[in-house]
This record gives C-alpha cells, sequence and structure tokens, in this order.
C-alpha cells in the first residue's frame, strides 16, 4: 500500500465551478500536509501548508484535513481556466525530514 | 520566483553518457532535496543535504548517482552511464529549519535516447 493515495484523474469541470481534490494516507505520524499546483513541464509550486487537524482558507483556496479519517481534501471556489494543472498533495511526519506525495490529480477548467 | 534555480532546463543525451544537472538556491536555507519525477507520478526523493552534509539517500540513487553540495552553497546531480530508465523530471527544492514546507525549482527534465 502507498503512504498517500490519490485519484490521478483526469477531472474536468465547467468554470466557476467548485473543485473538490482529496488525497489519502496510511501513516498516522503524519503531521504537515501540503497541496502543490503543477503546471506542465514546470515545477510543484506551493498552494497551501497546514498543520494537523481543521482549515485553512487563502482566497479562493480551502485546504481541510481530518486526522481521524487520515483524509485531507483541497477547495477550489470560482475555479478559472488558469487553475487547469496538475495538483499534488505531500505530507510528512513531524521530524520534517521526508516528503511523501500523492501521484497528482489532472484538472481541467473549461470556459 | 521559488528562490531556486535549475540548470539546464532541458537534457538530452545518448544511452550510456554521463550527466550533471545544477540546482542554486537562495542563500538562507540550508536544506537542499533532489526529487525525481516521472510522467504521470508524484516526485519521489533522492536524496537531501543539511549544508555540505548529505544526510539521506533514498534506495533509488543507484550508485551510478552521485549528489554533492560543496560550501553548502549549490548542489550539482549527476548520473553516470545514463539509461533509458533515468528519463524523468529531477527537480531540485529548497527548504527551512524545522518543520517548513518544500519549495521546488522548475526542474531539469532528462531525454535518454
Amino acid at each position: 500500500q502507498k503512504e498517500v493515495e490519490q485519484d490521478p484523474g483526469p477531472l474536468s469541470v465547467p468554470e466557476g465551478a467548485i473543485v473538490s481534490l482529496n488525497c489519502t494516507y496510511s501513516n498516522s505520524a503524519f503531521q504537515y500536509f501540503m497541496w502543490y499546483r503543477q503546471y506542465s513541464r514546470k515545477g510543484p509550486e506551493l498552494l497551501m501548508y497546514t498543520y494537523s487537524s481543521g482549515n485553512k482558507e487563502d482566497g479562493r483556496f480551502t485546504a481541510q484535513v481530518d486526522k481521524s479519517s487520515k483524509y485531507i481534501s483541497l477547495f477550489i471556489r470560482d475555479s478559472q481556466p488558469s487553475d487547469s494543472a496538475t495538483y499534488l498533495c505531500a505530507m510528512s511526519a513531524n521530524t520534517g525530514n521526508q516528503f511523501y506525495f500523492g501521484t497528482g490529480t489532472s484538472l481541467t477548467v473549461i470556459p | 520566483d521559488t528562490g531556486v534555480s535549475q540548470n539546464p532546463r532541458h537534457k538530452i543525451t545518448k544511452r550510456g553518457q554521463n550527466v550533471t544537472f545544477r540546482c542554486d538556491p537562495i542563500s538562507e536555507h540550508n536544506r537542499l532535496y533532489w526529487y525525481r519525477q516521472t510522467l504521470g507520478q508524484g516526485p519521489e526523493f533522492l536524496t537531501y543535504f543539511q549544508n555540505e552534509a548529505q544526510l539521506e539517500k533514498s534506495r533509488l540513487l543507484s550508485d551510478r548517482f552521485s549528489a554533492e553540495r560543496p560550501k553548502g552553497s549549490f548542489s550539482t546531480l549527476e548520473i553516470q552511464r545514463t539509461e533509458q530508465g533515468d528519463s524523468a523530471m529531477y527537480l531540485c527544492a529548497r527548504k527551512a529549519d524545522g518543520n517548513s514546507p518544500l519549495h521546488f525549482g522548475n526542474g531539469t527534465r532528462l531525454t535518454v535516447t
């Protein structure tokens, strides 16, 4: 079983839709959770960084962590064509030395 | 700007040749990571440095791979006797001390023909 599971999609939504992206994980030691956005032929760009359970909001993006279910989500409100990219979840344990990534979900927002 | 510069952006080489990639992070982050990413997959950990010390290496890092970080500034990743299976994006990331996230460069895309 992989440390981090993420549905690869692809996911296609109309402009303005709310997008929900999710990851599950197996290691209960994970405490720090990240979402990255990656455009084609570019490196991953950090979107959200959260600690432990709860919600964090930044503009149109909301990250949710449910440690009891080992489940994290990223919500994108009022999605735009410029949001079309691959979204990667990542997580680490308290030591912060090793980071584990999902396979990424490919998102297309149709104008 | 993520504060990580990687060169070259794309490298095409023939099987059996040696290649070297360079990563230049901003100076105040003393942790530097190398990851490999293949198409449709998330980044996979290769190795990381704290200052000039290489503290951890993945089993993915075969003896054909070597990484250095002289003087704790820039880093190089060398692949000797390249194989077609080495074709991937090689990503470098900087990280501050403590519990903080990775910040990636735009990677070097390697194609082995």
